[in-house]
């Protein structure tokens, strides 16, 4: 299976900007989602990486490094409505699934 | 709104009791997958159907079961309700059974509680 390893908790301040981490360690790797969920809501998906680099899409933007089992999500210019769960999620090749990590809880403060 | 419809929202039950979970997948979608997701837990994958067949099979216990029908809706059957079972199931589909891009949108879920 996958391991799949992303902070537990993360507080920054309204405006400002916050990196979240996610590392995985897998075989026949075929692409890292992020969702985003806030409590007892469906996640919804925000991005999708499957080649290295990065991916903008507006506020939000994801990185990722095959070679090093590594992503992560940028948020900036935080606003109070981004706090919620950030969940990272590995696909693997001929794989149905997603598997997921824990989440990474964010709490902006004003 | 992702299209994916689950009832019904919330549920309370007995220990010992059985329970049935709806989910209708975004229209077009042929693959339904089901999730479980206990409080401060991530999301476990339990179970995936494509077309009306069993394609992966997650950490399901034997006391739950699905099925997909001809019309694609889904049904998650758990029996023999424990406490431990009290959780958030969410339904997802998604419109390709594989491909390098296979986005998954999620239903509402629905909140079972075990008393």
């Amino acid at each position: 299976g996958q391991n799949i390893d992303q902070p537990t908790e993360m507080t920054a301040t309204e405006g400002a900007i916050v990196q979240i981490n996610c590392t995985y360690q897998t075989s026949g790797f075929n692409g890292l989602f992020w969702y985003q969920q806030h409590a007892g809501e469906a996640p919804t998906f925000l991005s999708y990486n499957v080649l290295d680099g990065l991916e903008e899409k507006g506020r939000f933007s994801s990185f990722l490094s095959r070679s090093k089992g590594y992503s992560y999500l940028l948020l900036k210019e935080l606003q109070m409505k981004d706090s919620a769960s950030y969940l990272c999620a590995v696909k693997k090749t001929n794989d149905y699934k997603l598997s997921f990590g824990a989440g990474t809880t964010v709490t902006v403060r004003a | 709104d992702s299209g994916v419809t689950q009832t019904p929202k919330h549920l309370i039950t007995a220990t010992g009791q059985r329970v049935t979970l709806r989910c209708s997948p975004r229209s077009g979608d042929l693959s339904v997958y089901w999730y479980q997701q206990s409080l401060d837990q991530g999301l476990q994958f339990l179970i995936q159907y494509y077309n009306g067949e069993e394609r992966a099979k997650g950490n399901i216990l034997e006391r739950f079961s699905a099925q997909q029908f001809p019309d694609l809706h889904s049904e998650l059957n758990l029996s023999s309700l424990e406490l431990g079972d009290s959780a958030l199931y969410f339904c997802a589909s998604s419109a390709q059974d594989r491909g390098t891009y296979n986005e998954q949108f999620f239903g509402p879920g629905t909140r079972l509680t075990v008393l």
